[in-house]
Order: C-alpha cells, then sequence, then structure tokens
C-alpha cells in the first residue's frame, strides 16, 4: 500500500523559511515524478512544484518560483520543499503526490501558518 | 497558463440523484498523438486529502465505484455521479496535467439535498 507522509509544517513569522519532507513508501519511489499541491484554509487546491524521477526536470508555479527548492533522495524515499522568504499567502496545507501522468497518490498534508 | 473552469461552484441533491459537474479548459489538453486527454477528477471528503478518481478523463480507477463515470475530450469535460450516496458529499475538482503549471479547477462543492 503507497504510504506518503508529510512533515515540517509550523508556525513561522513571515519572511521565515521552513523544510517539508516527504517520506514515502509503498512504491517504487526512485521511478515516479513527484509533487507539491496546496491548500491554503477554507481554499481549493494550488499546484506548487514537480520534480522528475531522476530530479532532472524542475518546475515551479509562478507564486513561488526564487522562493520554493524542490529536491529528492531517491535513497532515502524522500522528498523536500525548502520554502525561504515565506509569506502570508503560503499559509496552507502542503501535501505531497506521486505522479504517474495524473497526481495519483497524496499524503494527508502539513499544515504551514505564515503569521507574526 | 491553463485555466481550468469548473460548474457549479455548489450542487445540492437529493440521495439517488443524479450530480452532474463540468470543467472546461481554455485550450485544449487532447494529445493528438495518442488520442488522450490530460484530464483527471479528484474527490476531496470533509477533512481528508483528495482521492484520484479518473485518469485520462475517462478511465475510472480502481474501487472507484461505478456510480462515478467521467467523459469528455478536448476542452469540455463532465464528472457524473449517476446516484448520488450520502458518502459522495465531498469537493471535486478536475486537474490539468497537460503542461506545465499544472492547474485545477476551483471546485464544485456536492451536498445532499
Amino acid at each position: 500500500e503507497v504510504h506518503l507522509v508529510e512533515s515540517g509544517g509550523g508556525l513561522v513569522k513571515p519572511g521565515g523559511s521552513l523544510r517539508l519532507s516527504c517520506a514515502a513508501s509503498g512504491f517504487h519511489f526512485s521511478a515516479y515524478n513527484m509533487n507539491w499541491v496546496r491548500q491554503a484554509p477554507g481554499q481549493g487546491l494550488q499546484w506548487v512544484s514537480s520534480i522528475s524521477s531522476s530530479s532532472t526536470y524542475i518546475f515551479y508555479a509562478d507564486s513561488v518560483k526564487g522562493r520554493f527548492t524542490i529536491s529528492r533522495d531517491n535513497a532515502r524515499n524522500s522528498l523536500y520543499l525548502q520554502m525561504n522568504s515565506l509569506r502570508a499567502e503560503d499559509t496552507a496545507v502542503y501535501y505531497c503526490a506521486s505522479q504517474d501522468g495524473s497526481l495519483e497518490d497524496w499524503g494527508q498534508g502539513t499544515l504551514v501558518i505564515v503569521s507574526s | 497558463d491553463i485555466v481550468m473552469t469548473q460548474s457549479p461552484e455548489s450542487l445540492a441533491v437529493s440521495l439517488g440523484e443524479r450530480a452532474t459537474i463540468n470543467c472546461k479548459s481554455s485550450q485544449s489538453v487532447l494529445d493528438s498523438s495518442n488520442n488522450k486527454n490530460y484530464v483527471a477528477w479528484y474527490q476531496q471528503r470533509p477533512g481528508q486529502s483528495p482521492k484520484l478518481l479518473f485518469y485520462w478523463a475517462s478511465t475510472r480507477k480502481a474501487g472507484v465505484p461505478d456510480r462515478f463515470s467521467g467523459s469528455g475530450s478536448g476542452t469540455d469535460f463532465t464528472l457524473t455521479i449517476s446516484s448520488l450516496q450520502a458518502e459522495d458529499v465531498a469537493v471535486y475538482y478536475c486537474l490539468q496535467y497537460d503542461t506545465t503549471p499544472l492547474t485545477f479547477g476551483g471546485g464544485t462543492k456536492v451536498e445532499i439535498k
């Protein structure tokens, strides 16, 4: 069974940094592209970033480009999101999702609150 | 960016009745080289993460009840629940994965009338 478990969320002040992690199990992690998707409180889903299976291709939403960095460690079956220069509008639940064409499996999410 | 416009924003349907959700993309998401539409549908129940229902617009994921169906091609797509059950109360989203940035529709909240 596929398991994706996000961690690293919390309360941070504007301008601060956080590093999110996603631990994967139950599938061949190194063969899959991976993504981060976020959901602001009471709002819809917003794609944030994607990384190809071997980290060759990386993409970001314009809203996070230059501030967020996606990475992965296939030996550790882990996905990461380094978030710098955080803003209030980055407040959201952040989900990691595996991609096989569409976004196939999702974790339960980790909440990031950016507030002074 | 491809804009995905979902309608309606909310929908109240009696138990056992049909629910229909529409999603329109601002440009075609049909790849003529493989005749596949790069659209997926997700269900997000209250307090839960999204769950994949359909990919390639109409391919049902294993385990999804057959009262759910996905259809459409090009720019117009539909998710239909043929006979609404209590456990179908959720927000439903469409997603285009043809090009980055991946983009979601705004969501449709389905409730029981």
